[in-house]
């Protein structure tokens, strides 16, 4: 199975900041990566999906980008509404895997 | 629009059974795989597998064989998750997800997910 490791797993920032979340894949995945946000009680939401590809809806303040093992999914100007854990999932081959998360915490 | 809706919350016992519906609407249920997601008390999400909803036929992760049944029902355009010979480890919130577009595996929408609690 392709592992997916996220970094940081966890972060402090404020409103306003930029911030980075990395996700390697343990092997090449092309862009077959997609990028959720999960609130705490609640299900996740699709965010990115072919690495870099907006879902209809998310905010422009979110991007992704990368191919092959390293992606990085960005938050332009962090919101209120952004504090949350975030999640890399690849589906370049079976069986599908996600990243551990990221939680995204108030500084 | 769009929507998965599961049942609600389930309280089992060890070796008892359980099944979770989840009902789909705003699409043609049969045009997109259906997915199950496991996400134990605080921790990350876990793929169990998907089921073709054209032929029905399932496709089981590693670790979820034997125990774990995903059927069908095109009818009310639902899919099911039963459980059977439940455990402790069991404790988790399923969600059901669909393929984002026909023939991809990321996943959207989802369902808002049943917590299945196994407790004697």
């Amino acid at each position: 199975a392709i592992r997916m490791t996220q970094s940081p797993s966890s972060l402090s920032a404020s409103t306003g900041d930029r911030v980075t979340i990395t996700c390697r894949a343990s092997q090449g995945i092309s862009s077959y990566l997609a990028w959720y946000q999960q609130k705490p009680g609640k299900a996740p939401k699709l965010l990115i999906y072919a690495a870099s590809t907006l879902q209809s809806g998310v905010p422009s303040r979110f991007s992704g980008s990368g191919s092959g093992t390293d992606f990085t999914l960005t938050i332009s100007c962090l919101q209120s509404e952004d504090f949350a854990t975030y999640y890399c999932q690849q589906y370049y081959s079976y069986p599908i895997t996600f990243g551990q998360g990221t939680r995204l915490e108030i500084k | 629009q769009v929507q998965l809706v599961q049942s609600g919350s389930e309280l089992k016992k060890p070796g008892a059974s359980v099944k979770v519906s989840c009902k789909a609407s705003g699409y043609t249920f049969t045009s997109y795989a259906m997915n199950w997601v496991r996400q134990a008390p605080g921790q990350g999400l876990e793929w169990m597998g998907w089921i073709n909803t054209n032929t029905g036929n399932p496709t089981y992760a590693q670790g979820f064989t034997g125990r774990f049944v995903f059927s069908l029902d095109t009818s009310v355009s639902t899919a099911y998750l039963q459980i059977s010979s439940l455990k402790a480890e069991d404790t988790a919130v399923y969600y059901c997800a669909r393929d984002g577009v026909a023939g991809t595996e990321w996943f959207d929408p989802w369902g808002q997910g049943t917590l299945v609690t196994v407790s004697s």
